[in-house]
């Protein structure tokens, strides 16, 4: 079946403006998380979801950031008034259940870069 | 809190041979489990093996095993015959039990020399 899909592949933004990243899910997967990866470095959790419980947004850096998701499905990842350093790649993965074992499955990722 | 260590950003091996890649965490949880992940220089993020903090069994997938020691607290990942396609960003991992929130170390670089 199909993977993990994001959309866009990449971002060229201006500093100050607003950016919106999608994922799509794999069909039936209840857990949804967002992550960052800076360049050269390793992936940074920003938020995650399962199912209609609150997410988990103790990763998210600042108030700028935030994520939404409709029930088990599309989650948008939206950076507001984006600053240089928000430049990276943000990956999403979904999972089955949240349990162990749980295996994480990743998107290809959406290369932001910020001017 | 909980953290992950890998003190190796770039490891380099012979093709055909096997190559350790270590992996150290911290954690106050009782129950936890550990990943290890590759990613090419494509980008993705590819899963390769789990090891869960209550297994006794160190945990194996093909040429990939996870030599875990729990004393110790590491979570090595060892790669047998190790091939060209080896060659890739490495990540180790940890969650906590039913926990969504992951923790990756920085990674180390493996290049497999012909």
């Amino acid at each position: 079946g199909a993977g993990v899909s994001q959309s866009p592949s990449n971002k060229v933004t201006e500093k100050g403006k607003d950016v919106e990243l999608r994922c799509d899910p794999i069909s039936g997967h209840t857990a949804l998380y967002w992550y960052r990866q800076r360049l050269g470095q390793g992936l940074e959790f920003l938020i995650y979801f399962q199912g209609n419980s609150a997410p988990d947004k103790s990763g998210l850096p600042s108030d700028r950031f935030s994520a939404e998701r409709t029930g088990e499905s599309v989650s948008t990842l939206t950076i507001q008034r984006t600053q240089q350093e928000d430049s990276a790649v943000y990956l999403c993965a979904s999972s089955l259940v949240v349990s162990q074992p749980d295996t994480q499955y990743f998107g290809p990722g959406t290369r932001l870069t910020v001017l | 809190a909980q953290k992950i260590t890998q003190t190796q950003p770039g490891m380099f091996v012979q093709e055909k041979e096997a190559v350790t890649l270590d992996c150290t965490y911290d954690t106050s949880d009782q129950s936890y489990g550990l990943f290890w992940y590759k990613q090419p220089s494509s980008g993705e993020m590819i899963f390769l093996i789990y090891q869960g903090s209550y297994d006794e069994q160190n945990a194996t997938e093909g040429r990939y095993s996870l030599n875990f020691q729990k004393a110790r607290k590491s979570a090595n990942l060892v790669i047998s015959a190790s091939q060209l396609g080896d060659s890739a960003m490495y990540f180790c991992a940890m969650r906590g039990l039913n926990a969504g929130k992951s923790t990756f170390g920085d990674g180390t670089t493996l290049t497999v020399k012909p």
